[in-house]
């Protein structure tokens, strides 16, 4: 299994400041197989970020993704209200198939 | 307009069985790959099975023998049989479609919960 892992469990911050958000793979994956959502309390989750850095449709491009190999990373650059939710990254492997990360939680 | 319906949840006894159905509207299940997930109260993501296109079909190793994953072309659904419930079946199970040529889901459902209790 390709086990993610997120960090921080939980991220305090303001309004306007900027969010660095990770997620580390334990086996390297491709570079269009790390996406990330984010989830809304009684929402399905939303993907935001496909193939480590393409926005999906709709996305601000105040959200931007980076990352390869087994290391990835989601930028928030300034926070909006609605922009705190929880986080999940989620990758595709051929072997391992697919995997979601545990979350991060964005508060205020 | 491009959606996914999820239903046939509810409270269920441990050992039994239910399928859950996913009704796609707006696209054709069959041309793209179809996946479930589910959400224990509280808790995060799991990715559940998958069905590709050729109808070739994954399950986390969690749930094989237990999952069985399918579709109807016919009906634009897609299905997850449950067998042999259990209390730690317990989530909200959303239907997810599948992006082409890469591994996220473009497309959820609003989920349908299962709730297994004696």
């Amino acid at each position: 299994e390709n086990v993610l892992t997120q960090s921080p469990g939980t991220l305090s911050l303001s309004p306007g400041e900027r969010a660095t958000l990770s997620c580390r793979t334990s086996q390297s994956i491709t570079y269009n197989a790390l996406a990330w959502y984010q989830q809304k309390p009684g929402q399905p989750p939303r993907v935001l970020i496909y193939g480590t850095s393409r926005r999906a449709t709709g996305v601000p491009d105040r959200f931007s993704g980076s990352g390869s190999g087994t290391d990835f990373t989601l930028t928030i650059s300034r926070l909006e209200p609605e922009d705190f939710a929880v986080y999940y990254c989620q990758q595709y492997h051929t072997t391992t198939r697919y995997t979601f990360g545990q979350g991060t939680k964005l508060e205020i | 307009e491009v959606q996914l319906v999820e239903s046939g949840g509810g409270l269920f006894q441990p050992g039994r069985s239910l399928r859950l159905s996913c009704a796609a509207s707006g696209f054709t299940v069959s041309s793209n790959y179809m996946g479930w997930v589910r959400q224990a109260p509280g808790k995060g993501l799991v990715w559940v099975s998958v069905i590709y296109v050729d109808r070739m079909t994954s399950y986390v190793d969690s749930v094989k023998g237990r999952f069985t994953i399918s579709r109807d072309n016919s009906k634009n659904t897609v299905y997850l049989q449950i067998d042999d419930l259990r209390v730690e079946d317990t989530a909200l199970y959303y239907c997810a479609r599948g992006r082409p040529n890469f591994g996220d889901y473009d497309l959820w459902g609003q989920g349908t919960l299962v709730t297994v209790s004696s």
